[in-house]
């Protein structure tokens, strides 16, 4: 079993739909959960981190972490064009130790007008 | 907004060659880090530097990598002899200060490597 699992999709709403991305993990140690937003020839940029379990909002964004199912989610409410791009989810067990840092493969994500 | 630069944007070398991968980092940061990407597969974790050495490296950071910090600005990652399975993405990214947080870090836009 791989360590973080992510649908690759490709995945294809409508404008204004709600998305979910997901992301299940195997170590029970991991403690931070992080969603990355990567735009085309762009490096990854940080959305939205969690620590532990527990739901996090941000505008139209919200983290979702259920530790004992080992499962995350991202959700996008209200989506728009300009959410097309690439979602990572990762995740580390100390959150500064890049080392045991894992990132899951990416959804690719297309949103259309 | 300060911002994590690479060059270049795209480099392609034959097998066997040495290949040096640019990186500006944010100008206070003081930890640096290199990831790679496989075309289709995840971000892997390479090689974290601080204070002029290496914090920690992973298993796929062999003695065919190494990494400098040439001039103070400058944050370099080597190939020595490249091989088909390097062809990836390689990401710089850069942390303020001592103590942060992982997800503090500042990615650059990569620089694609193909190995031919």
């Amino acid at each position: 079993q791989k360590e973080v699992e992510q649908d690759p999709g490709p995945l294809s709403v409508p404008e204004g739909a709600i998305v979910s991305l997901n992301c299940t993990y195997s170590n029970s140690a991991f403690q931070y959960f992080m969603w990355y937003r990567q735009y085309s020839r762009k490096g990854p940029e940080l959305l939205m981190y969690t620590y532990s379990s527990g739901n996090k909002e941000d505008g139209r964004f919200t983290a979702q972490v259920d530790k004992s199912s080992k499962y995350i989610s991202l959700f996008i409410r209200d989506s728009q064009p300009s959410d097309s791009a690439t979602y990572l989810c990762a995740m580390s067990v100390l959150g500064n130790n890049n080392n045991d840092m894992r990132f899951g493969a990416g959804t690719r994500l297309t949103v259309k007008p | 907004e300060p911002e994590v630069t690479q060059t270049p944007s795209h480099q392609v070398t034959q097998m066997g060659q040495e290949v040096i991968l640019r990186c500006v980092p944010i100008s206070n940061h003081l930890y640096f880090y290199w990831y790679r990407q496989i075309l289709g597969q995840k971000v892997e974790f390479l090689v974290s530097f601080y204070n002029n050495e290496i914090s920690e490296k992973s298993e796929i950071f062999d003695d065919q990598f190494s990494v400098e910090r040439p001039d103070g600005s400058n944050f370099t990652l080597k190939i020595r002899s490249t091989k088909l399975e390097d062809s990836a993405m390689y990401f710089c990214a850069s942390i303020p200060r001592s103590g942060s947080y992982i997800h503090e870090q500042y990615f650059g836009p990569g620089t694609r490597l193909t190995v031919t």
